[in-house]
């Protein structure tokens, strides 16, 4: 069935990089745009970047604006979140959604599972 | 950015009817879709476009919205029906695209 599957998370100290992955399986990942969204301990969801489907649009949370790159490889069906100067309250579960689009009206149908970022020292 | 604002929490007598609101300007131009989160689970997605479930969503969950409200609506629910429930939607406000989720809303079965 249709599946994303994120990778990349870890423990990294305050100021340093991590880059994520979410590989796409079961479907045309060069038709859709894709998101990622992250949830901290404890707390709701937060919506972090946007890529268009092909990749010519990436828009960002004013959050990460400025410190955290999104991108995709069509070739490959992978997206990817390079994060750098990373803080503590970027510590959460990152999750990478799949948008759709219904009669004008976009949404996110497809979740992975997350990959946890813990920034400490 | 705007903001969503949902209830912190609800609860709801088994086999009763309950109603999750969230509120927030960018809902005067944008409809919201729903999303359930049990815990240590990823998001799945409820409702979307107005009133339109995913395959394999029991119609006993609903959609509705007015003004600058959107609601989730449970008819009828179900132990299994606890969880945690975000709202979501285009953010209005700035000049670039963004998204917006709601505060959430922990529905307890009682």
């Amino acid at each position: 069935q249709v599946q994303l599957v994120e990778s990349g998370g870890g423990v990294v100290q305050p100021g340093r990089s991590l880059r994520l992955s979410c590989a796409a399986s079961k479907f045309t990942f060069s038709r859709y745009a894709m998101h990622w969204v992250r949830q901290a301990p404890g707390k709701g969801l937060e919506w972090v970047a946007v890529v268009s489907d092909d990749g010519s649009n990436k828009y960002y949370a004013d959050s990460v604006k400025g410190r955290f790159t999104i991108s995709r490889d069509n070739a490959k069906n992978t997206q990817y979140l390079q994060m750098n100067s990373l803080r503590a309250e970027d510590t959460a579960v990152y999750y990478c959604a799949r948008e759709a689009w219904s009669g004008g009206y976009n949404y996110m149908d497809v979740w992975g599972k997350g990959t946890t970022v813990t920034v400490s020292s | 950015s705007s903001e969503l604002t949902q209830d912190p929490a609800v609860s709801v007598a088994l086999g009763q009817t309950v109603r999750i609101t969230c509120q927030g300007d960018s809902l005067r131009s944008y409809h919201a879709s729903w999303y359930q989160q049990k815990p240590g689970q990823a998001p799945v997605l409820v409702i979307y476009a107005k009133n339109n479930r995913p395959s394999g969503i029991p119609d006993r969950f609903s959609g509705s919205s007015s003004g600058n409200t959107a609601s989730l609506t449970i008819t009828g629910a179900q132990a299994e029906d606890e969880a945690d429930y975000y709202c979501n939607s285009r953010d209005s406000s700035g000049n670039l695209l963004s998204y917006v989720f709601g505060t959430g809303t922990k529905v307890t079965v009682l």
